[in-house]
């Protein structure tokens, strides 16, 4: 089976340009995330859904993010403008809704996006 | 307050013997759920092994077990036999009642020698 999938894999862009990075999660998940990786502040969750609606955002940085699910299979993830400051590892991830049958909420990672602004 | 505290930046270790990572974790919550992710140089998060608060043995997997120690709010990775593909970041995480997220911590990053 598929895991998570997310493109682009690298993304190098200019200040002030616009960044979409994209999700696919595992097909029947019903859960989706997105995580940012830093060296200075590590994994911290962005925003979350459940069955493709956004239930907490408070992790979004700024006005210059969004993050949509128009589908159970597809997710976006856009900065704009971006800044050098936005410049780390995005990871998408998916599970299934904890108690679910036997269930732990195990979350599943995509390979992550490696976002660098010069 | 920090809910997940890895104490230790690095551990090295030498193949074949087993190490301990350190995690310890604050809620009032009685119902959570621990969780150790490994993280190779490669990137990719990998789960490795979970344990549910209510669970009265401590999880294995392999060669992964997990010490639980309820009352210290600890939940330490211990890794036998270790082995060189075992050298990664490894990041220990928590989910609490009612929610779907991962709180994770900064991790631990482990270097096993030959």
């Amino acid at each position: 089976d598929a895991g998570v999938i997310q493109s682009p894999r690298h993304e190098v862009t200019e200040m002030g340009q616009e960044v979409t990075l994209r999700c696919k999660p595992i097909s029947g998940h019903n859960s989706l995330f997105w995580y940012r990786q830093t060296m200075m502040r590590g994994l911290e969750l962005l925003i979350y859904f459940n069955n493709n609606v956004p239930i907490d955002d408070s992790g979004m940085p700024e006005d210059r993010f969004s993050a949509k699910m128009p589908n159970a299979s597809f997710s976006t993830l856009k900065i704009q403008p971006s800044e050098p400051r936005d410049s780390a590892v995005y990871f998408c991830a998916s599970s299934l809704r904890p108690g679910q049958g036997t269930n732990t909420g195990e979350l599943f990672f995509g390979e992550g996006s490696r976002l660098t602004v010069l | 307050a920090q809910k997940i505290t890895q104490t230790q930046p690095g551990m090295f270790v030498q193949e074949k013997e087993a190490v301990t990572l350190d995690c310890t974790y604050d809620t009032s919550d009685q119902s959570y759920g621990l969780f150790w992710y490994k993280q190779p140089s490669s990137g990719e998060m990998i789960f490795l092994i979970y344990q549910g608060s209510y669970d009265e043995q401590n999880a294995t997997e392999g060669r992964y077990s997990l010490n639980f120690q309820k009352a210290r709010k600890s939940a330490n990775l211990v890794i036998s036999a270790s082995q060189l593909g075992d050298s990664a970041m490894y990041f220990c995480a928590m989910r609490e009642l009612g929610y779907s997220t991962l709180t994770f911590g900064k991790g631990t990053m482990l270097l096993v020698s030959p």
